[in-house]
């Protein structure tokens, strides 16, 4: 049961370069968003979308952009890399948004920005 | 600003005793609270979520308390294992916040001494 998927696993980037994290996930939730977690920081949600077809500004969206190719994809693009945005970025999924239901975690990529 | 806070960031206990992790949180009108396992390189963890209407409940080995009057929440873990060692971390959905509305707190993280 692979639940929430991400690739790679791990990434270095050159300043200004793009690049886009994938995630997919196999338990047909309806909501999937994406997060930053950054050191002494609680999780931060940057996209989501509640449902396929629609996406929608997280706390923090900027220098990113996002795609919900289908039910079961999400993607996550950084056009023009920049050192702020190291972090570790993690997907998430929910069975439907705003019905209090718990989001599910891939186990993460780890981005660092030259 | 933060609303969703640990009263310790780290916790040490004897593996064999009962370990008690505390959120506080800032919302009254929160509905909805997650707890979440996080272990080294890995991606955050479902353990147990709890309603609003309830005080209490309870899974495997783990209890989760609420109490509304002081906006408390713990999780409690019984008979702790070496493999309990990991961050723990609350999450509180605020009714019309978007995105489920969860909020993450930073965590505390639980280390388990032989």
């Amino acid at each position: 049961n692979a639940g929430v998927t991400q690739t790679p696993k791990f990434q270095v980037l050159k300043t200004g370069q793009s690049m886009t994290l994938q995630c997919a996930q196999d338990m047909n939730h309806n909501s999937m968003y994406w997060y930053r977690q950054d050191p002494g920081m609680g999780l931060r949600l940057i996209y989501y979308s509640a449902s396929e077809g629609t996406t929608d500004k997280g706390e923090v969206p900027n220098g990113y952009n996002v795609s919900r190719l289908n039910k079961r994809e999400f993607s996550l693009r950084l056009e023009s890399a920049a050192p702020s945005q190291t972090s570790v970025y993690f997907c998430a999924s929910s069975d439907s948004w705003g019905n209090n239901q718990p989001q599910h975690f891939g186990d993460g990529t780890r981005l660092s920005i030259l | 600003g933060e609303s969703v806070g640990l009263h310790l960031p780290t916790l040490s206990v004897q593996e064999g005793d009962n370990s008690i992790i505390n959120c506080a949180y800032s919302n009254s009108a929160s509905d909805y609270f997650i707890w979440y396992k996080q272990e080294s390189g890995k991606g955050p963890q479902f353990i147990i979520d709890i309603r609003s209407n309830m005080d209490k409940r309870q899974g495997q080995r783990v209890t989760v308390l609420l109490n509304k009057t002081v906006k408390h929440l713990s999780l409690q873990i019984a008979a702790t294992q070496p493999g309990d060692s990991a961050v723990y971390f609350c999450a509180e959905n605020i009714p019309g916040g978007g995105a489920d509305g969860l909020t993450f707190g930073k965590g505390t993280h639980l280390i388990i001494q032989p």
